[in-house]
């Protein structure tokens, strides 16, 4: 079974510009998740998808992240502008639904210098 | 006070070792509970799930102490690729997981 998938991998920006990555889910999982991984700490959720529907955003720094995941697949996290504290892996998983075992993709590790 | 908190280490073990990580957590209508391990560089993967009646996996034991807000993780004779990040994960129904910022144990020959 194919495994949760991100691209690109790795990121280097400046700051101020503007950065998007990219996540496509197992295939039949409902739920998906961003999560934000800074060095020395656990992830941090940003915003957790149910098929196209947000259920928990209330850690995405709005003024700068957006989301979305227009046809309950794929999904998009876009950072604009870009600030050095962003520097971080982005993680993206997936579940059948809320509250089942989460599977993670491999990340996207951001440096804004 | 943090949601989750972890002993970060590191720990530093020889092969064959027990050794011991201890979470707290402070939402006491927390539900699930969790360790995942990291290793360098890789994305979270589920070691094992916590249950209330504590729960064994080969040489890994969990234990979850409720009155206390207590999570625990034994592992005994330690390999060296047991070394990683080992991230203690609580939820509440319906909501995304909240996770530690993760105890390093590395094992050594």
């Amino acid at each position: 079974e194919a495994g949760v998938a991100q691209s690109p991998r790795y990121k280097i920006i400046e700051k101020r510009q503007s950065v998007a990555f990219w996540c496509n889910p197992i295939s039949g999982h409902a739920t998906l998740y961003w999560y934000q991984q800074i060095l020395g700490q656990g992830p941090k959720l940003l915003i957790q998808f149910q098929n196209n529907g947000v259920v928990d955003d209330s850690q995405l720094p709005k003024d700068r992240f957006s989301a979305e995941r227009l046809k309950g697949v794929d999904s998009t996290l876009k950072i604009q502008p870009a600030k050095l504290e962003d520097s971080a892996v982005y993680l993206c998983a997936s579940s059948l639904g809320v509250g089942d075992e989460q599977y993670f993709g491999p990340g996207t590790r951001l440096t804004v210098t | 006070r943090k949601e989750v908190e972890q002993d970060p280490g590191p720990f530093n073990v020889p092969e064959g070792a027990t050794v011991a990580f201890n979470c707290t957590y402070s939402n006491s209508a927390s539900q699930s509970f969790f360790w995942y391990r990291q290793d360098c560089r890789k994305e979270p993967k589920l070691l094992m799930s916590v249950y209330s009646s504590g729960n064994e996996d080969g040489r890994f034991t969990a234990q979850l102490n409720r009155a206390s807000q207590y999570i625990s993780l034994l592992i005994r004779d330690s390999k060296l690729s047991d070394s990683a990040t080992y991230l203690c994960v609580v939820n509440q129904a319906g909501t995304a997981l909240i996770f530690g910022k993760g105890t390093t144990l590395s094992v050594s020959s």
